[in-house]
């Protein structure tokens, strides 16, 4: 089957870094996106990695490794809105994508 | 710029009856997507369509149907809603295939069956 785990919840403190993690299990690989949801809001688009490697976009970056099926969501310099939950998300072999759960971040003051 | 909306907001609706979500985009893009997100969950696909005349089914289609007239409008309906469907429905929209494209989410749909 297809899978896609990541942490339910984590929490950390405004000003720090967090890093999360997401493995995935899926028929065939065709990229991976992290998104980014607010409560009571629409997911929106953080990442998309198809290459190994870190993706670095101003405080995000996205880091994949396809040989272990892995890839993680780095914050740097927490801000309280960045409170949310974040979605990491497989393109399979039939260019759908699969979704995880989404890891629920908690930024404490 | 609107994006993607959706209508209604919110609903309650006693089991058994049919229902239409509607869900509009005004940025020309040719793939749109009806998921329902369920807690604990990840996004679920019921429906896609890959351009405007076309339908597919996702992972979760049963009791679901939809239509893709046109560009701009995918409504998506419930026949006989049951209580398993209490969910929120988000629509979506891409450029190109949505799985090689970033999507576009509509603010949503909470749906409550009683």
């Amino acid at each position: 089957g297809q899978n896609i785990d990541q942490p339910t919840e984590m929490t950390a403190t405004e000003g720090a870094i967090v890093q999360i993690n997401c493995t995935y299990q899926t028929s065939g690989f065709n990229g991976l996106f992290w998104y980014q949801q607010h409560a009571g809001e629409a997911p929106t688009f953080l990442s998309y990695n198809v290459l190994d490697g870190l993706e670095e976009k101003g405080r995000f970056s996205s880091f994949l490794s396809r040989s272990k099926g892995y890839s993680y969501l780095l914050l740097k310099e927490l801000q309280m809105k960045d409170s949310a939950s974040y979605l990491c998300a497989v393109t399979d072999s039939n260019y759908q994508l699969i979704w995880g759960a989404g890891t629920k971040l908690i930024i404490k003051p | 710029i609107a994006g993607i909306t959706q209508a209604p907001t919110s609903q309650i609706l006693a089991a058994g009856r049919r229902m239409t979500l509607r869900c509009t985009q005004d940025m020309r893009h040719n793939a749109m997507y009806w998921y329902r997100q369920d807690l604990g969950l990840g996004l679920r696909l019921i429906h896609y369509s890959n351009t405007a005349g076309t339908t597919g089914k996702g992972e979760v289609p049963d009791g679901y149907s939809v239509s893709r007239a046109n560009t701009d409008d995918f409504p998506l309906t419930l026949a006989s809603a049951v209580p398993s469907q209490t969910s929120v429905y988000f629509c979506a929209s891409s450029d190109g295939a949505g799985g090689l494209n970033e999507q576009f989410f509509g603010p949503g749909t909470r749906l409550t069956v009683l």
